[in-house]
């Protein structure tokens, strides 16, 4: 199994470009979340998903954008990206049911 | 609202000596389940053991135990005869069952292995 599949790895951004970064799973995981992690804070929760076609806002979801259409994919948008969005996003599946996350490899995304 | 904890940002043990991450939560729901997540330099999160608000007994994962203590609310992670491979950042983790299910983590706390 490939678990979570996160692309890309590393990304370089300039100030008011858009992008999307992609999350894919294979485990028929109904829950998929987004984090962002930046130094001494830990991973807050961008935004996340309870199946397909059903979304909610997490801790920091301003200037981001989700949609889940399939099960297996959960794209993250930044609509016009800015220097504070410099940060380590992962992506995360559950199957939900008292189960945990499996994490993606993680993007290490900068805006310049 | 969920809340978790960590109040070491960093901690130092020696090689096979034994050490507690520490972990407070906050929630008013009552079920829920508590997660440890190792992450190392490689930047990978890697899950190491869950416990269940439930369950009776303390999780136990090989050398890494979680201490739950319920009505104090703490979710403390042993590790016993540390290895240099320990060495990395360590997250507590709360899901909530009630409702969505959203995992809230800690600031985390590095923890860094002597020989």
């Amino acid at each position: 199994n490939a678990g979570v599949t996160q692309t890309p790895k590393f990304q370089v951004l300039k100030t008011g470009q858009s992008m999307t970064l992609q999350c894919a799973q294979d485990m028929n995981h109904e829950y998929m979340s987004w984090y962002r992690q930046d130094p001494g804070m830990g991973l807050r929760l961008i935004h996340y998903s309870v199946g397909a076609g059903i979304t909610d806002q997490g801790e920091v979801p301003n200037g981001y954008n989700v949609s889940r259409s399939t099960t297996e994919d959960f794209p993250l948008r930044l609509l016009s990206a800015a220097p504070s969005q410099t940060s380590v996003y992962f992506c995360a599946s559950s199957p939900g049911a008292y189960r945990g996350y499996t994490f993606g490899s993680g993007t290490r995304l900068t805006v310049v | 609202a969920q809340k978790i904890t960590q109040t070491q940002p960093g901690m130092f043990v020696q090689e096979k000596e034994a050490v507690t991450l520490d972990c407070t939560y906050d929630t008013s729901d009552q079920s829920y389940g508590l997660f440890w997540y190792k992450q190392p330099s490689s930047g990978e999160m890697i899950f190491l053991i869950y416990q269940g608000s439930y369950d009776e007994q303390n999780a136990t994962e090989g050398r890494y135990s979680l201490n739950f203590q319920k009505a104090r609310k703490s979710a403390n992670l042993v590790i016993s005869a540390s290895q240099l491979g320990d060495s990395a950042m360590y997250f507590c983790a709360m899901l909530s069952y009630t409702g969505f299910q959203k995992l809230v983590f800690g600031t985390g706390t590095r923890l860094l292995v002597s020989p």
